[in-house]
């Protein structure tokens, strides 16, 4: 069965410090696709990058990077030099073809407190 | 990505009665989803809107007690009916990013929050 485990429920770091985000993942297929969203107060969901399981190149975009490992079902997302803006709530998600629809399952989320 | 709209934004409902949450599309997509987030926790996928057909279920939800219509490519709607306060949740659509952005990666919109009491 399809799972994603987020362990970290909550974390508070002070600002400029790095944090990562980890995320495991539990699938039977070979093609899938993982995804993290942020989610601020507000309560939108933000699209912040999808990687696909065939691509495990590591990837930058500005002070975020991601680690996708397959060896270890992982795929975690480093905050660097955090700010008080980063403060959110941060979904891991995982995707699957079923019948031509991809669904997604989605971890439990980790809420990151970044303190000025 | 597509700018998608919900209404209302957030609404106090009476234990009993029923809520139409639209979902607008500013742009044709292929697949719209409705989603429950309960305070404090993860996304639960509803149902996916099927456009010129019946909405598929996730186990647990059904279709007396969550109507969705999709007249056409662009617009969704969910209807929480007779409410009870363990209704109380954020509902979210998702649409794909059609064939420009990827089918496979779901867009959300702002959601809706409903208190139930």
């Amino acid at each position: 069965a399809q799972k994603v485990t987020q362990a970290q429920t909550e974390i508070s770091v002070v600002e400029k410090e790095d944090v990562t985000l980890d995320c495991v993942y539990e699938t039977r297929d070979t093609t899938y696709y993982l995804f993290w969203y942020k989610q601020p107060p507000s309560g939108e969901l933000v699209f912040l990058i999808r990687r696909n399981s065939f691509d495990e190149q590591n990837e930058i975009s500005g002070r975020y990077s991601w680690n996708f490992q397959k060896s270890t079902s992982s795929f975690n997302f480093t905050i660097t030099a955090s700010q008080v803006v980063d403060s959110a709530v941060y979904f891991c998600a995982l995707s699957e073809s079923t019948s031509g629809t991809y669904k997604y399952i989605f971890g439990t989320g980790t809420r990151l407190k970044v303190l000025a | 990505s597509a700018v998608i709209s919900q209404k209302p934004s957030r609404d106090i409902c009476q234990r009993g009665t029923s809520l139409t949450i639209q979902c607008q599309v500013d742009s044709q997509v292929t697949m719209m989803f409705w989603y429950r987030q309960q305070p404090g926790q993860s996304l639960t996928l509803i149902a996916t809107a099927n456009q010129g057909s019946e909405a598929t279920y996730e186990s647990g939800f059904v279709i007396d007690k969550f109507p969705i219509s999709r007249p056409n490519l662009t617009f969704s709607t969910l209807t929480v009916s007779n409410m009870s306060p363990e209704d109380s949740s954020i509902y979210l659509c998702s649409v794909d990013g059609g064939p420009h952005l990827g089918t496979d990666t779901q867009y959300f919109g702002p959601g809706t929050r409903l208190t139930v009491l």
